[in-house]
């Protein structure tokens, strides 16, 4: 099973600041590795897949970056609606579908 | 616009049974693999299951391995699971979720149902 690890578990910024998120990956999952938002009573909404490519209709400030085992999420200028929670998820080797453990971002 | 609504949720007690649905709608139902995927309280997310396009192959994580079983109707465009000889730790918000393929994220995902699993 491939491990999926994100740090911070809580990031606190200030609006308009800009947010780093990571994610480690126990094993190389190479460039198949998408990013979620989820926010209370909401379906989580894709965000980023295949590492770098934004999902239909998600601003440019989303972005992704990396490979194999080390990936990370920013957020360029954080607005108001973008304080939720965020998980990675390899989709390379499964079953499992693996989940990281989600980063909370807040604001500060 | 794509919508995936769950149901179904609901309190059973330890060693009960639950069925929960899923119904698509704005899509081609029967393009798509279909996902369970849960919530724990306060704890991330977790996949559960997971369906082919044509009905006739799943997968299952450990943790419910046959205790939970995936079906779907494509006629119906619903999915199912039968959740039997619940337990405590299978409390959690229960997502269905969407995928195009094999080596694909979760595209599309619904609001989720609740089950509660105790005494």
């Amino acid at each position: 099973e491939v491990v999926m690890t994100q740090s911070p578990a809580t990031l606190s910024v200030s609006p308009g600041e800009r947010a780093t998120l990571s994610c480690r990956a126990s094993q190389s999952v190479g460039s198949n590795l998408a990013w979620y938002q989820h926010k209370p009573g909401q379906a989580p909404r894709l965000l980023i897949y295949d590492t770098s490519t934004r999902a239909t209709g998600i601003p440019a400030r989303f972005s992704g970056s990396g490979s194999g085992t080390e990936f990370t999420l920013t957020i360029s200028s954080l607005q108001s609606e973008d304080f939720a929670l965020y998980y990675c998820q390899q989709y390379n080797n499964w079953p499992p579908l693996t989940f990281g453990g989600g980063t909370k971002v807040e604001i500060k | 616009e794509v919508q995936l609504l769950e149901s179904g949720g609901g309190l059973s007690q330890p060693g009960g049974s639950l069925r929960l649905s899923c119904a698509g709608s704005g899509f081609t139902f029967s393009s798509y693999s279909v996902s369970w995927v849960r919530q724990t309280p306060g704890k991330g997310l977790e996949w559960v299951s997971i369906i082919s396009r044509d009905g006739l192959t799943s997968k299952y994580a450990d943790s419910v391995r046959g205790r939970f079983t995936i079906s779907r109707d494509n006629s119906k465009n619903t999915l199912y699971l039968q959740m039997n000889s619940l337990r405590a730790e299978d409390t959690a918000i229960y997502y269905c979720a969407i995928k195009s393929g094999g080596n694909y994220p979760f595209d599309n995902w619904g609001l989720g149902t609740l089950v509660t699993v105790s005494s």
